[in-house]
Formats: C-alpha cells, structure tokens, sequence
C-alpha cells in the first residue's frame, strides 16, 4: 500500500503570495495517476489537478501541479482569498482503491 | 449536470446497522465504479469501499472489511453502503463519488454534499 505525506501540516501565507504544498509517496506512482482536492469547511472535495499536472475542468490557471515517481507538488501562483482551504493528494493506480494524504491546511497570514 | 445526493445517515448506537444511498443523476449510472469515502470530524478522508459499473467487483477498506457491504442498482441509478456493527470510531462524514474515467484508473471528479453518521450511545 502506498503511503502518501503532505508537507507542511499547515501553511500560512498572505493572498497575493505563491503557495507550494508537497506530496510524497513510500513507493513510486505509477504513470502519474496522482490527483490534488481542494476542500473547504463544511463542502465536499473539488478535483483541482489529474494526472500529477493537469487542470481539472474550470480550474484556474494559478494552480498547477507537477512532479512524478514520488514526489509530487502543488502550486499556487498568486493566493486569492477564496483559495484558503485544506488541501490533499491521492493516489489512484489502483482505482478504484484510493490513497489520499493527511492534508495541507493553508491558513490565512 | 452531474449530480449525486445521499440519504441514510443519522444516529445509530454501538453494534447498530445503518444503510446509506446515494442517487446519482446527469451520467450514465452502469458505465462508472462508484466509491464511498469518509470524514471525520476535524480529519482527513479515508477510502472506505468501491464497487465497479457492473457491480461485479466491490473493494473495501481492512477497517470496515465484514462489516460493511457496497452494493448498487443501475436500475435506480442508486449506490448504496450496508453499515453493520457499528463502531463509535465509525463516525464521520459519508461521500459518495464518481470515477472520472470508465475504464481505467482515474481520480474522483464528483462527490456528493456528504451523510453523517454518528454512533454512540
């Protein structure tokens, strides 16, 4: 079973700034089957990023996510207000059984 | 418009069942494995069960492995998840959610506004 870390636990930054949150597997990924959510308080997860780097439908172009094998990160260019969330990966290589990580919660400075 | 909505939860004491549905609507239902992943409170989310298309394959997690049963009716367009014996640990937040792909591996690119379940006594 992989084990998925997110780094830092929490992350507090100012809007306007840029974000980078991480994601590390125990063993590596295959074909990049690694996604990104986005999750605020009392709603349901939104699929950010697929496939390690791509955008998934009407997400903004200030998220990006790069990275294979077994690390793995998300970026956020410019922080909007709107954007301060918790935030975690899954791995999906073996979907329909998912891995996701513990979380970044990224807090307002 | 894709659109998934579960019913069920609720409060049930220790060593009680509970049944959740979802009822999904705007895709075709049989073509997508359905999984069901959970919250709880003030955590992280943990991959519970998976059922494929055809209802053929069901997954689960070692925690609830016995205990729970996936199940669905393409018929109805309905997932569901049969809870038994029943643990406080068991309490979360219940998500039902789309695979984004038929036919090979893919993330979860619909979710439902999730069910509470509560157990205690």
């Amino acid at each position: 079973e992989i084990v998925l870390t997110q780094s830092p636990g929490t992350l507090s930054l100012s809007p306007g700034e840029r974000a980078t949150l991480s994601c590390r597997a125990s063993q590596s990924v295959s074909s990049s089957y690694l996604a990104w959510y986005q999750q605020k308080a009392g709603q349901a997860p939104r699929l950010l990023i697929y496939g390690a780097s791509s955008r998934a439908t009407g997400i903004p172009d200030r998220f990006s996510g790069s990275g294979s094998g077994t690390d793995f990160t998300l970026t956020i260019s410019r922080l909007e207000p709107e954007d301060f969330a918790v935030y975690y990966c899954q791995q999906y290589g073996a979907s329909p059984i998912y891995t996701f990580g513990q979380g970044t919660k990224l807090e307002i400075k | 418009e894709v659109q998934l909505l579960e019913s069920g939860g609720g409060l049930v004491q220790p060593g009680g069942s509970l049944r959740l549905s979802c009822a999904a609507s705007g895709f075709t239902f049989s073509n997508y494995a359905m999984t069901w992943v959970r919250q709880t409170p003030g955590k992280g989310l943990e991959w519970v069960s998976a059922i494929s298309g055809s209802g053929a394959a069901t997954y689960y997690a070692d925690s609830v492995k016995g205990r729970f049963t996936i199940s669905r009716d393409n018929s109805k367009n309905t997932l569901y998840l049969q809870m038994n014996s029943l643990r406080a640990e068991d309490t979360a937040v219940y998500y039902c959610a789309k695979r984004s792909i038929s036919r090979a591996p893919g993330p979860l690119d619909y979710w439902g506004q999730g069910a509470l379940v509560t157990v205690s006594s």
